[in-house]
């Protein structure tokens, strides 16, 4: 089946700092989807993004679906940004699954 | 909207027990997913369902048993708990329809603990 990686598995930043998460995967996609999980547990879409650019607020994220990754910007931390941040594949042939990577664990510290 | 719901949020149960989770969605999706988490990881999916009346197994599904019938609702039974089964099970659900067909929605979790 499709592998999911993401990079770093941890991170650490001061507010107010830029960052990158990266999310390779093996296979071609239908669905690619980012999401954070709060220090509560809480699972929150972030993007929808099987390919292409798309932004919302301090985020952004892009998908080049030929190279097979998509990165996941965050401007301007802040320590709410604070938790896991999860990668989700649906590989290409209605698989009709997600497939998760094993997420970057993100502190920002004030 | 209440989006997609769990119940309950927390149980403890004892080697050997049973216990059904009940997951609900108000978004008149077709789709319907149920995840473990287990610390360090991210999701694998134990069963899902593509419609009413119909389920299919997932990654994990040994242990597990699941029934869907009402569009709006997916259950997932422990007949026979083990301390392996430990868990946070997430719900979630999807349609296939439309623009950002196939995105999926989730539920806030039932933390688990099999003593």
């Amino acid at each position: 089946g499709i592998q999911v990686e993401q990079s770093p598995p941890d991170l650490i930043l001061q507010e107010g700092a830029n960052s990158t998460l990266r999310c390779n995967f093996s296979d071609s996609v239908n669905n690619l989807q980012w999401f954070h999980q709060n220090p509560w547990g809480q699972l929150i879409n972030l993007f929808y993004i099987p390919s292409g650019t798309k932004q919302n607020g301090r985020l952004s994220a892009t998908t080049v679906a030929t190279e097979r990754y998509s990165l996941l910007y965050i401007s301007s931390s802040q320590t709410t940004d604070s938790g896991v941040y999860f990668c989700a594949v649906e590989e290409e042939g209605g698989s009709e699954k997600l497939v998760f990577g094993k997420g970057t664990k993100l502190t920002v510290n004030p | 909207n209440a989006g997609v719901t769990q119940t309950p949020k927390f149980r403890v149960l004892k080697t050997g027990q049973s216990m059904t989770l009940l997951c609900a969605q108000d978004m008149n999706h077709e789709y319907m997913y149920w995840y473990r988490q287990d610390p360090g990881m991210g999701l694998r999916l134990i069963h899902y369902s593509v419609g009413e009346g119909t389920t299919a197994k997932g990654e994990v599904p040994d242990g597990y048993n699941v029934s869907r019938l009402k569009k709006q609702n997916f259950l997932l039974g422990l007949e026979s708990a083990a301390p392996s089964q430990t868990s946070v099970y997430f719900c979630a659900s999807s349609s296939r329809f439309g623009l950002g067909g196939g995105e999926q929605f989730f539920g806030p979790g039932t933390r688990l603990t099999v003593l």
